[in-house]
């Protein structure tokens, strides 16, 4: 799928700031950033719609994101845990009636030494 | 809280073989249930997709049927391929929340 394309594709982290970026080539209106943990589902953390954050799942206060156009997406991280570990993905969908379609990027890797 | 769920955690089959993946639900509220299907390294991809409205939807090999009184579903997968190797995730949603995601199936169809 190039139409969601995530960078970096692995991230590899002592105790740093990084951020993850996200950008959708599809037009849609809503797009998400979810958590996927070894041997998990996807978790739900951030969406935005029209680059107004509507809905923001309980997630540690130094994730951060931010969405400078309805296409692009980051997710700025300050002092990961070992517990952040895992692949954090970007969707989106064609807006937010919540029974759409999400389409996913290809995630980044977040591994935290 | 584990609104949706499925079973079996791991499932085998053989090549041919028809693959049955269950998922439940909590929410009588949820009306959209998407399955998606996701490959070691990549993103989660809709497979199929079904609406309360309706008990069985096909495309192909795959069959959801919806059974809304008992809130349960189930993928079938006929005639499964080794491509089908992958884990599948039973979702649901309604109106008003965001979809929430089963703990997965891993599926392996061996030659």
């Amino acid at each position: 799928n190039t139409k969601i394309t995530q960078s970096p594709r692995y991230l590899i982290l002592g105790r740093a700031n990084k951020s993850l970026e996200c950008e959708q080539h599809l037009g849609h209106n809503a797009m998400y950033w979810y958590k996927q943990s070894a041997e998990k589902p996807p978790e739900l953390m951030f969406l935005y719609n029209l680059k107004q954050l509507i809905r923001n799942e309980t997630v540690p206060s130094r994730f951060i994101p931010e969405c400078p156009d309805s296409s692009k997406l980051l997710l700025h991280i300050s002092a990961v845990d070992p517990e952040d570990s895992a692949v954090y993905f970007c969707a989106s969908s064609p807006g937010t009636g919540w029974n759409e379609r999400l389409f996913f990027g290809h995630g980044t890797k977040l591994s935290v030494l | 809280q584990q609104q949706v769920r499925q079973s079996p955690q791991s499932l085998t089959v053989w090549e041919g073989e028809t693959a049955i993946l269950n998922c439940s639900y909590e929410d009588s509220t949820f009306n959209y249930f998407p399955w998606y299907q996701q490959f070691p390294g990549e993103g989660p991809a809709l497979l199929i997709s079904i609406r309360s409205v309706s008990d069985k939807k096909e495309d192909g090999r795959f069959t959801i049927f919806f059974n809304k009184r008992e809130k349960k579903l189930s993928l079938h997968i006929t005639d499964s391929q080794p491509g089908d190797s992958a884990t599948y995730f039973c979702a649901a949603s309604n109106n008003n929340n965001a979809p929430r995601f089963g703990a997965g199936t891993k599926l392996s169809v061996k030659p």
